[in-house]
């Protein structure tokens, strides 16, 4: 089993310019989150999906679009990246209710950087 | 939101060396979790508590689920280089609304010294 994994491992965007990044998880979980790291904030949550066709707001949801047309797989998307998204994202998903687990496993992350 | 108060901070340790770490909240927290990271990798899953007084082990590392359910410890014994990253705790809410997610501590910066 791959876990979860993320494409692309890094990216560069200009302000203004668009993009999605992509998660895939093969562990048959039912929830999947997206985060975002910066220093000395910690893991704060963006949204997540506790199944397929749903989604939610997290914590700091302003800027980002999420989609979850397929179990395995949560997009985020930046319509309109500023250099505040600059950051580590994090996707990471979990059993949730079905099997009364919330362990979340994480993938290797996307840095991403917005000039 | 839910807020974990995370220490020490950071920590520099000589190698061979015990350690020790917690998390602290005002909240009921129904599951605790501890991850490592680290540097240029995701966080990964170190031990999960589900019970209030759990002890749970994992090789070396050792954590507990505080009687109150409010903090979680995490201890290492004679750290060794590999143990260097930052460790996180994280705890989900013990019911209501958003009861699937983890509130995560900002994290304990370990440095070991050879």
């Amino acid at each position: 089993n791959a876990g979860v994994t993320q494409t692309p491992k890094f990216r560069v965007l200009k302000t203004g310019q668009s993009m999605t990044l992509l998660c895939a998880q093969d562990m048959n979980h039912e929830y999947m989150y997206w985060y975002r790291q910066d220093p000395g904030m910690g893991l704060r949550l963006i949204h997540y999906s506790v199944g397929e066709g749903t989604t939610a707001k997290g914590e700091v949801p302003d800027g980002y679009n999420v989609s979850r047309l397929k179990k395995q797989n949560f997009l985020l998307g930046l319509e309109s990246a500023a250099p505040s998204q600059t950051s580590v994202y994090f996707c990471a998903s979990s059993w949730g209710f079905r099997r009364s687990s919330y362990e979340q496993y994480f993938g290797p992350g996307t840095r991403l950087t917005v000039t | 939101g839910q807020q974990l108060n995370q220490s020490p901070q950071s920590m520099f340790i000589q190698e061979g060396e015990d350690v020790s770490m917690n998390c602290t909240s005002s909240s009921i927290f129904n599951t605790w979790l501890w991850y490592k990271q680290d540097p240029g990798e995701g966080p990964v899953l170190l031990i999960a508590l589900y019970k209030a007084g759990e002890l749970t082990s994992n090789g070396r590392l050792t954590a507990q689920f505080g009687i109150t359910r409010k903090d979680s410890f995490l201890n290492i014994s004679a750290s060794i280089p590999s143990d260097v990253g930052i460790y996180f705790c994280a705890g989900q809410l013990r019911s209501g609304a958003g009861s699937y997610q983890l509130t995560f501590g900002k994290g304990t910066k370990l440095s070991v010294i050879p």
